[in-house]
């Protein structure tokens, strides 16, 4: 299995609160991703990286934040949630991006809004 | 506007027989379609991967076909057994997307006994 922990892996909040997922990979691979993952509109790219301090918008990034200062980390941050961030949400990450890129994917992080 | 769409029915078929998915799309450019396996509650596992200029692409029990005058892509899974079960997802590359991954919403797959 390809070598990436998401933290927390469950986690209840309230809606105002500021939230910040981890994503852990031990592989060195280049390219990092935040999807989240919603009944009926299955998975959708919310920011990803393409190196450390590299990262750029996916389609659904507004309100959501990310930071890669490591190779090995990229930490995606709701500054204020709300309720329509209730989701789960996967880490995922490739060697190359496009033609070589298939991606291996976390195990998931289910945020949960009150 | 762009689509890429699956058949959200879920799909139900018999130990044995070979299933068939079907992944759709519309204003793509796709340079190649990958296949990924979910199952409930784990992340997606990728399973194929298949270029524009590739007809088929074969994997022990599976197979991924692509028209890319049709804008369609089959993936079949032969002699299934209810391991098979689970929910697969459809994914494009595409040029205009800054090769950035698409994923359709998936179909679930539910092969009896």
């Amino acid at each position: 299995d390809a070598g990436i922990t998401q933290s927390p892996r469950h986690k209840v909040t309230e809606t105002g609160t500021p939230v910040t997922l981890r994503c852990h990979q031990t592989e060195n691979h280049r390219y990092m991703y935040w999807y989240r993952q919603d009944p009926g509109h299955g998975l959708r790219l919310i920011h990803y990286s393409y190196g450390v301090k590299d990262t750029d918008k996916g389609e659904v990034s507004d309100g959501y934040s990310v930071s890669r200062s490591k190779t090995e980390d990229f930490l995606l941050t709701l500054e204020s949630a709300t309720s329509s961030q209730t989701s789960v949400y996967f880490c995922a990450i490739s060697e190359g991006q496009g033609h070589t890129g298939e991606l291996f994917f976390g195990e998931g992080s289910r945020l949960t809004v009150l | 506007s762009q689509k890429i769409e699956q058949n959200s029915e879920a799909l139900n078929i018999q130990e044995g027989k070979t299933a068939t998915l079907t992944c759709n799309y519309t204003n793509y450019s796709p340079a190649y379609l990958q296949w990924y396996r979910q199952d409930p509650g784990r992340g997606p596992v990728f399973l194929l991967l298949i270029r524009e200029n590739e007809k088929e692409k074969r994997k022990e029990r599976l197979k991924v076909t692509f028209d890319t005058t049709l804008k369609q892509s089959l993936f079949h899974i032969t002699a299934s057994q209810p391991a098979d079960s689970a929910t697969y997802l459809c994914a494009l590359d595409s040029y205009n997307q800054g090769g950035k991954l698409i994923f359709g919403q998936g179909t679930e797959l539910s092969v009896k006994p």
